[in-house]
């Protein structure tokens, strides 16, 4: 079954300390999308990626083909950093299979 | 920088009244898409279209709903019966085809009272 699973669900941290978000997935995908989600409900797509590594800013996106995982980095967080995270996948097709999101609060 | 529309923001109302939630898609993209998030859960896949027809469809989408691009430009999706249960916000996307990314619009919150 295509199912994302993200760890950890909640993640709290003090300003400034360095994050780190886990994807997992069990079955060979196309793509692998993070994306930002603020109380407001709206979607930002931050990084799509097949292979590798992509970085934006204080965010860095890798992503470990055999190991079917995927982490999101963010450097020196700040509490403008906080929201719902969201690990999603294309499963070989055009559709997206979301993972549960984690929430992120930086603590000033 | 060309971005996702959707109206309304916010539709409230009554169970078994039928709504139509409205999106533009960035005007060059081919596909389009329309996920939904209950409160408190992940986001789901609802529906993907192209080139006038629905390409994929999840068991959500059952015949109470139906989705239409009646202009060219806009993309909607119609509920013909609302439950308590469609209480939700929606999300559209595009995507050009060429590669996977999506462009989300901001959302629709439907409350179903």
């Amino acid at each position: 079954k295509n199912e994302v699973e993200q760890s950890p669900q909640n993640l709290t941290a003090q300003e400034g300390e360095f994050i780190t978000i886990n994807c997992s997935y069990s079955v060979g995908i196309s793509a692998l999308h993070w994306l930002q989600q603020h109380p407001g409900g709206g979607i930002v797509s931050l990084f799509m990626l097949s292979s590798g590594k992509k970085k934006h800013g204080r965010l860095i996106a890798t992503i470990n083909i055999q190991e079917k995982h995927s982490s999101l980095h963010i450097t020196a967080s700040h509490p403008r950093d906080s929201a719902v995270y969201i690990c999603a996948i294309n499963f070989g097709n055009e559709k997206l299979t979301f993972g549960t999101g984690t929430r992120l609060t930086i603590i000033p | 920088e060309p971005e996702v529309t959707q109206t309304p923001s916010h539709q409230v109302t009554q169970m078994g009244q039928e709504v139509i939630l409205r999106c533009v898609p960035i005007s060059n993209h081919l596909y389009f898409y329309w996920y939904r998030q209950i409160l408190g859960q992940k986001v789901e896949f609802l529906v993907s279209f192209y080139n006038n027809e629905i390409s994929e469809k999840s068991e959500i989408f059952d015949d109470q709903f139906s989705v239409e691009r009646p202009d060219g430009s806009n993309f909607t999706l119609k509920i013909r019966s609302t439950k308590l249960e469609d209480s939700a916000m929606y999300f559209c996307a595009s995507s050009s085809g060429t590669v996977y990314e999506q462009y989300f619009g901001p959302g629709t919150r439907l409350t179903v009272t």
